[in-house]
């Protein structure tokens, strides 16, 4: 079955920049979009990078999303860290049969 | 504004059965992929099932052949038939746009499969 894998957590200062990695298990990333979520706590989650690399309205340019074939990985990056960015992030794209799956989730904290 | 609003989560025996509605504003449940994601207790997400505009559905493995997908157009509501549920099954449940990404989500409805 093809999954998903993200670190489990990262954690950095205010005002730095994180990258989370998600990594597929099999076949290439490239070939399927892959989508970002956030959750903060007790919240339903939210879409911060969707299409690899895309940003709804309202979700700042801090967020960005991209693709490295080679590692078969996609990346979420967070510059300008700030409190608010403490939540958990979880990757999402597809398998061979088009069904939804979602990464492990990484948890972010803001030191 | 579009608002998903589950209700239907509950407290229910293992081998017990329960179904989850989710009614739209705003939002056309028929014209849209729609999706069921649930979210065991301090774990991560996992997608649960799809009904796809066209009518098509489509579900998990952990799930297959227990739970169904629906929906009632004219009441812009879906719903999930959950049949054999057992303690695993227990997570909040929630309902979801998914036409090329998750969007928008509901707030989610807790169900728990415990004797």
């Amino acid at each position: 079955n093809f999954m998903l894998t993200q670190p489990h957590s990262v954690s950095e200062s205010p005002g730095k920049t994180v990258t989370i990695s998600c990594t597929g298990s099999s076949g290439s990333i490239a070939s399927n979009y892959v989508q970002w979520y956030q959750q903060r706590p007790g919240s339903a989650p939210t879409t911060v990078i969707y299409e690899d690399n895309q940003r709804p309205s309202g979700v700042p340019d801090r967020f960005s999303g991209s693709i490295d074939s080679s590692s078969n990985s996609a990346s979420l990056t967070i510059s300008g860290l700030k409190t608010e960015d403490e939540a958990d992030y979880y990757c999402q794209s597809y398998d061979s049969s088009r069904h939804y799956v979602f990464g492990t989730g990484t948890k972010v904290t803001v030191l | 504004e579009v608002q998903l609003v589950e209700s239907g989560g509950g407290l229910i025996q293992p081998g017990g059965s329960l179904r989850l509605s989710c009614a739209a504003s705003g939002f056309t449940v028929s014209s849209n992929y729609m999706s069921w994601v649930r979210q065991a207790p301090g774990k991560g997400l996992e997608w649960v099932s799809v009904i796809y505009s066209g009518g098509s559905t489509y579900y998990a493995d952990s799930v297959k052949g227990r739970f169904t997908i629906s929906r009632d157009n004219s009441k812009n509501t879906l719903y999930l038939q959950m049949n054999s549920l057992r303690a695993e099954d227990t997570a909040v449940y929630y309902c979801v746009g998914s036409e090329g990404w998750f969007d928008p989500w509901g707030q989610g409805t807790l169900v728990t499969v415990s004797s």
